[in-house]
């Protein structure tokens, strides 16, 4: 299996504050790596998918970056409804494999 | 797209965990995406469980053991998932998605929480 590694776990910030999340691949996995967003007792909400392209109706202070083992995912000025878990998963290979989370909250 | 799970909340150890996803909005026949069940473990990150094809054809997660297996009603429009020998480190919510082909979950279920205890 490919392993996903992110980093930081967890992220103290403010309102107004630039994010950035990283994802780490165990092997290279192209741009096959998709962001998602999940808020407390709701099923996770796709952001990214193929390392930077934008879901529809997703806001556009959200990016991604990133090619064959090193991503990130940028939030350029957090708003309140951006607290939430984010999680990686790549989609190079079954079976697919998320990052354990990076959590954002509030300083 | 609308996708809702149902089953049991509550199973025994070493019985079987059965769900089912019911999906509106899209035909379950289509052929153009796959439909998978991905779980998260308590305080814990998401595992991807397997895909059902509207074929019927399947693919499961190896580190489940042979202990998966799914199957699909296109006419009912529903798609179902079994896991045999459960333990209660298979307590978790389970979640159906579908997949555009590319391994990309674009539409999720609500959730179901099960949990593993006699």
């Amino acid at each position: 299996d490919i392993q996903m590694t992110q980093s930081p776990s967890s992220l103290s910030t403010s309102i107004g504050d630039r994010v950035t999340i990283t994802c780490r691949a165990s092997q290279s996995i192209n741009i096959n790596l998709n962001w998602y967003q999940q808020k407390p007792g709701k099923a996770p909400k796709l952001l990214i998918q193929a390392a930077s392209d934008l879901q529809a109706g997703v806001p556009s202070r959200f990016s991604g970056s990133g090619f064959g083992t090193d991503f990130t995912l940028s939030i350029s000025s957090l708003q309140p409804e951006d607290f939430a878990t984010y999680f990686c998963q790549q989609s190079f290979s079954t079976a697919y494999t998320f990052g354990q989370g990076t959590k954002l909250e509030m300083k | 797209v609308q996708l809702q799970e149902s089953g049991p909340g509550l199973v025994k150890p070493s019985q079987t965990l059965s769900l089912t996803c019911t999906v509106s909005g899209d035909s379950i026949s289509s052929g153009d995406c796959y439909w998978n069940w991905i779980r998260q473990l308590p305080g814990k990150g998401l595992e991807w469980i397997g895909y059902i094809f509207h074929t019927g054809s399947s693919y499961y997660n190896p580190s489940l053991k042979g202990r998966v297996s799914m199957s699909i009603d296109t006419s009912k429009g529903e798609f179902s998932l079994r896991l045999t020998s459960v333990t209660a480190a298979d307590t978790a919510v389970y979640y159906c998605a579908r997949d555009d082909l590319t391994g990309t979950f674009d539409y999720w279920g609500l959730g179901a929480p099960v949990t593993v205890s006699s």
